[in-house]
């Protein structure tokens, strides 16, 4: 299996700090994503980054991607207790042909008021 | 728009019973896959499915059973149920890369 491996395991914060959670991973990606678990429900997701980009935006995300240590980053600006949740790492090796995603075991981040 | 409808959400069963865990989507999905959820261990793919009438094994296959008679549907059947597959369940469909959830289905096999 290629299962991502994020760190840490957990992240506690106050609100308005930034919160950096990493994700390593063991073969070549066609691209990785980043999804959100609250708590009892299903994934969303958040971001996608393609294997020929090196960092994506979007909002108060930021992602960062080196193929060459295969790992990624996500982080998170100016956090909120909103953004207490799980954070996954997911990535897509099969070159489009199944859309299979291998998820990594997660970053819980609990962000303090 | 409903996305993807996963029932039951809570669930009981005795050892050796069986059961059928549905998942429905509304978006005309091709790809739709079930994983398992345990703590400290992610996600993990139990079978996948490319579109109706094909499906295939993912990393914890062992126990369950797929099946794809349409797009919008991808049942996982449990055959006889084992406390090792006391887990939260989420099924998942995409038309390009990006994934939408379920909401889950908890089971507890006692």
């Amino acid at each position: 299996s290629q299962q991502g491996e994020e760190d840490p395991q957990a992240l506690s914060i106050q609100e308005g700090e930034n919160a950096t959670m990493n994700c390593s991973y063991k073969t070549s990606i066609n691209n990785l994503q980043w999804y959100r678990q609250n708590s009892g429900r299903g994934l969303v997701h958040l971001i996608l980054i393609r294997s020929n980009e090196r960092e994506k935006h979007s909002g108060r995300l930021r992602v960062t991607l080196d193929t060459s240590k295969k790992s990624s980053s996500l982080l998170i600006t100016a956090s909120r207790a909103a953004d207490t949740a799980s954070y996954f790492c997911a990535t897509d090796a099969s070159g489009g042909a199944t859309n299979k995603l291998i998820f990594g075991t997660g970053t819980l981040l609990a962000v303090q008021p | 728009n409903a996305g993807v409808t996963q029932t039951p959400k809570f669930q009981v069963l005795k050892t050796g019973q069986s059961m059928t865990l549905q998942c429905a989507q509304d978006m005309n999905h091709e790809y739709m896959s079930w994983y398992r959820q345990d703590p400290g261990m992610g996600l993990r793919l139990i079978h996948y499915s490319v579109g109706a009438g094909i499906t295939d094994q993912g990393e914890v296959p062992n126990g369950y059973n797929v099946s794809r008679s349409t797009t919008e549907d991808f049942p996982l059947r449990l055959l006889s149920a084992a406390p090792s597959q006391t887990s939260v369940y989420f099924c998942a469909s995409s038309h390009g890369t990006v994934y939408t959830f379920g909401s889950g289905t908890r089971l507890t096999v006692v």
